[in-house]
C-alpha cells in the first residue's frame, strides 16, 4: 500500500542550528502537505507542494519537492525554541481528500 | 471564523460507559475527518465524510465506534462501551474540496479508566 516515510524520527538541536526533515516514498507522490504539531497541540497546516522541483519559503522554513516527486524536505534555518514540535508530511493521493501521513519528526531545541 | 470546534477538551470516563465527542467544522468545508492519535500508533484516520455522507469508515476500530454527521455543521463520534485502550487524543478536521490543507480542532483527550 501507499507509504510515506519520514526521517529522522527525532532530532535535538542547539538553538541557532539548522534542521532538516525528509519525506520519502517508493512511488511518485501526487502532492505533499506539511504540518506542524506543537507539544499538546493539534496539527497545523503549513504548506502544500504540487509541482516537480517546487521550492517554497515561509520565513526561516524552506520546503522542497523532489524532481522525481518521490521525496520532499523541510529545512529550518537558525532554529528557535518556538520551532519545537513534530513535523508531519502527508500525501493527498486522490480526489477523495484522504491523506497518507508520515509518522513525523519530533524536533527539540535547546536554548 | 472560529475554526474547527471540538468538545469536550478533556473526558475521563469509566470503562463500559458511553462517550460522545462533538465537532463543528468550518462553514463551507465539504470534508470532515475524525482522527485518533496515540504515541504508539501516531495519527490514525477513523472515518471521513463528504457533504455529510460517510465515505470511508475502514479505520473505525470496531463496532463499538460509530460516527454521524446529521448536517453540515455538526458531527459526533460515539464509543459504546468504552475501554481503556480507547484512551487517546481524538481530532476532528475539516477541509475544502481541493487544493487546501486540513484545519484541525484542538482535540479531545479521552481517558478511560
Amino acid at each position: 500500500g501507499q507509504q510515506v516515510m519520514q526521517i529522522p524520527q527525532y532530532q535535538h538541536v542547539q538553538e541557532g542550528e539548522d534542521f532538516t526533515t525528509y519525506c520519502n516514498s517508493s512511488t511518485t507522490l501526487s502532492n505533499i502537505q506539511w504540518y506542524k504539531q506543537r507539544p499538546g497541540g493539534h496539527p497545523v497546516f503549513l504548506i502544500q507542494l504540487v509541482k516537480s522541483g517546487e521550492v517554497k519559503k515561509q520565513k526561516r522554513l524552506t520546503f522542497q519537492f523532489g524532481e522525481a516527486k518521490k521525496n520532499s524536505s523541510l529545512h529550518i534555518t537558525a532554529t528557535q525554541t518556538t520551532d519545537v514540535g513534530t513535523y508531519f508530511c502527508a500525501e493527498n493521493a486522490g480526489n477523495n481528500r484522504k491523506l497518507i501521513w508520515g509518522l513525523g519528526t519530533s524536533l527539540a531545541v535547546n536554548p | 471564523d472560529a475554526g474547527v470546534i471540538q468538545s469536550p477538551r478533556h473526558e475521563v470516563t469509566e470503562m463500559g460507559q458511553e462517550v460522545t465527542l462533538r465537532c463543528k467544522p468550518i462553514s463551507g468545508h465539504d470534508y470532515l475527518f475524525w482522527y485518533r492519535q496515540t504515541m504508539m500508533r501516531g495519527l490514525e484516520l477513523l472515518i471521513y465524510f463528504n457533504n455529510n455522507v460517510p465515505i470511508d469508515d475502514s479505520g473505525m476500530p470496531e463496532d463499538r465506534f460509530s460516527a454521524k454527521m446529521p448536517n453540515a455543521s455538526f458531527s459526533t463520534l460515539k464509543i459504546q462501551p468504552s475501554e481503556p485502550r480507547d484512551s487517546a487524543v481524538y481530532f476532528c478536521a475539516s477541509s475544502q474540496k481541493t487544493g487546501y490543507g486540513y484545519t484541525f480542532g484542538s482535540g479531545t483527550r479521552l481517558t478511560v479508566v
